[in-house]
């Protein structure tokens, strides 16, 4: 069975530094995609960034980036120049290309003025 | 991308009674999905619903506890019955727009039960 583990429960950034976020899964499928979901506190979960599998290039939206290892079977999340609106909590999820999704646990992200 | 709505967006219920959440989407999608997330936890997917048949329920979840309506391609409601404190979460609906295989979340209902 497919596993996601995020094992940062909170991290805390500088506003205006960088920060990663850890994900690892486990899967037997060659083929499958990876998110990363963003829930601000009392807010709406809005996508940040999108992987897919059979890609190698790395997927960047702005100021968020992946670091997408397949052997490795990690997908950690980088996010640049922090800023406080970044603070929420951040979801890995897994789907291996039907409507399931497989969530972790979820990191809580702090950004220090 | 997909603009989806809850209602209610939180309540607070007594136990034993039960509590329809409406989800609305302003898009006609094929597939929508019902999730719970407990305090403090991940997401849970509860069921997926399909417009003109029965909701698929994940293990552990039984439709006499969330019986699922899907009248139309932009609607669907979660009913949570007799409920317990232990159901007190968020439930949050979410819809797949296809390919590639990205969901988007509606706000959530926050319920408490007392």
């Amino acid at each position: 069975a497919q596993t996601v583990t995020q094992s940062q429960p909170e991290m805390s950034v500088q506003e205006a530094e960088t920060v990663t976020l850890s994900c690892t899964y486990d899967t037997s499928e060659s083929d499958y995609y990876l998110f990363w979901y963003k829930q601000p506190p009392s807010r709406q979960m809005i996508l940040v960034i999108r992987q897919e599998a059979y890609k190698q290039q790395n997927a960047t939206e702005n100021r968020f980036s992946v670091n997408f290892q397949k052997a490795a079977k990690s997908f950690s999340l980088k996010i640049s120049d922090s800023q406080l609106g970044d603070a929420a909590m951040y979801f890995c999820a897994y789907s291996s290309g039907t409507y399931k999704y497989i969530f972790g646990t979820g990191t809580r992200l702090k950004v220090l003025a | 991308s997909a603009v989806i709505s809850q209602k209610p967006s939180r309540d607070i219920c007594q136990r034993g009674t039960s509590l329809t959440i409406q989800c609305q989407v302003d898009s006609q999608v094929t597939m929508m999905f019902w999730y719970r997330q407990q305090p403090g936890q991940s997401l849970t997917l509860i069921a997926t619903a399909n417009q003109g048949s029965e909701a698929t329920y994940e293990s552990g979840f039984v439709i006499d506890k969330f019986p699922i309506s899907r009248p139309n391609l932009t609607f669907s409601t979660l009913t949570v019955s007799n409920m317990s404190p232990e159901d007190s979460s968020i439930y949050l609906c979410s819809v797949d727009l296809g390919a590639p295989y990205e969901q988007y979340f509606g706000p959530g209902t926050r319920l408490t039960v007392t």
